[in-house]
């Protein structure tokens, strides 16, 4: 079964870091571009980070480009998000996505990220 | 970017009633390889988002018949033939054939 568990979330103050974790399961991870996705409270989905197979391609939403930096383990089957100078506007549940070649199939439960002070 | 306009954005529906919800991209969605990857999600309150649709029509496994998808190009179309209780939520078109991958803004399904 794949899975894809995303943790690490948690309250952060504005201005400081959080690295996010996403452990995958059940399929062979270094095959796949894993993406990062977002959705504040209340609101719609956002595409925030991805990687390609073996980290040589990583590309970032403007929003976030410059302060997040997308990476991965594949020995360890473990993707991250590290997370600096957060602001408010960050403060989101994070979903770490397989890519199926141009859609999504499995949501975690996603790591809610807030900020706040 | 591509960006991803819904219409409605909130639909009170009826049960037993069909639903149909549009979904219009700002350039073609053809990708090189000649596939569309236009998607639909929903994402009933509380929980994540699960795929219904993918490459325009194609239902993923377990969603049930009465939802269908159509369309080509830039114009897209997300139909429910007899809305049940467990439609309720949020609906999103989603583009996959360019980065960066994006979303359209949601309609709301409820019940009247």
């Amino acid at each position: 079964e794949v899975q894809l568990v995303e943790s690490g979330g948690g309250l952060v103050q504005p201005g400081g870091s959080l690295r996010l974790s996403c452990s995958a399961s059940g399929f062979t991870f270094s095959s796949y571009w894993i993406h990062w996705v977002r959705q504040a409270p209340g609101k719609g989905l956002v595409w925030v980070s991805v990687i390609n197979t073996d980290g040589s391609f990583t590309a970032y939403a403007d929003s976030v480009k410059g302060r997040f930096t997308i990476s991965r383990d594949n020995a360890q089957n473990t993707l991250y998000l590290q997370m600096n100078s957060l602001t408010a506007e960050d403060t989101a549940v994070y979903y770490c996505l397989r890519g199926e070649g141009g859609y999504y199939v499995y949501w975690g439960q996603g790591t809610l990220v807030t900020v706040s002070s | 970017d591509i960006v991803m306009t819904q219409t409605p954005l909130s639909s009170p529906v009826t049960l037993g009633q069909p639903a149909s919800i549009s979904c219009r991209s700002s350039q073609s969605l053809v990708h090189s390889d000649g596939n569309t990857y236009l998607s639909w999600l929903h994402q009933r309150p509380g929980l994540p988002p699960r795929l219904l649709i993918y490459k325009i029509s194609n239902r993923f496994s377990g969603v049930p018949d009465r939802f269908s998808g159509s369309g080509a190009g830039t114009d897209f179309t997300l139909k429910i033939s007899r809305v049940e209780a467990e439609d309720v939520g949020v609906y999103y078109c989603m583009q996959g054939t360019q980065l960066p991958w994006t979303f359209g803004q949601g309609t709301k399904v409820e019940i009247k």
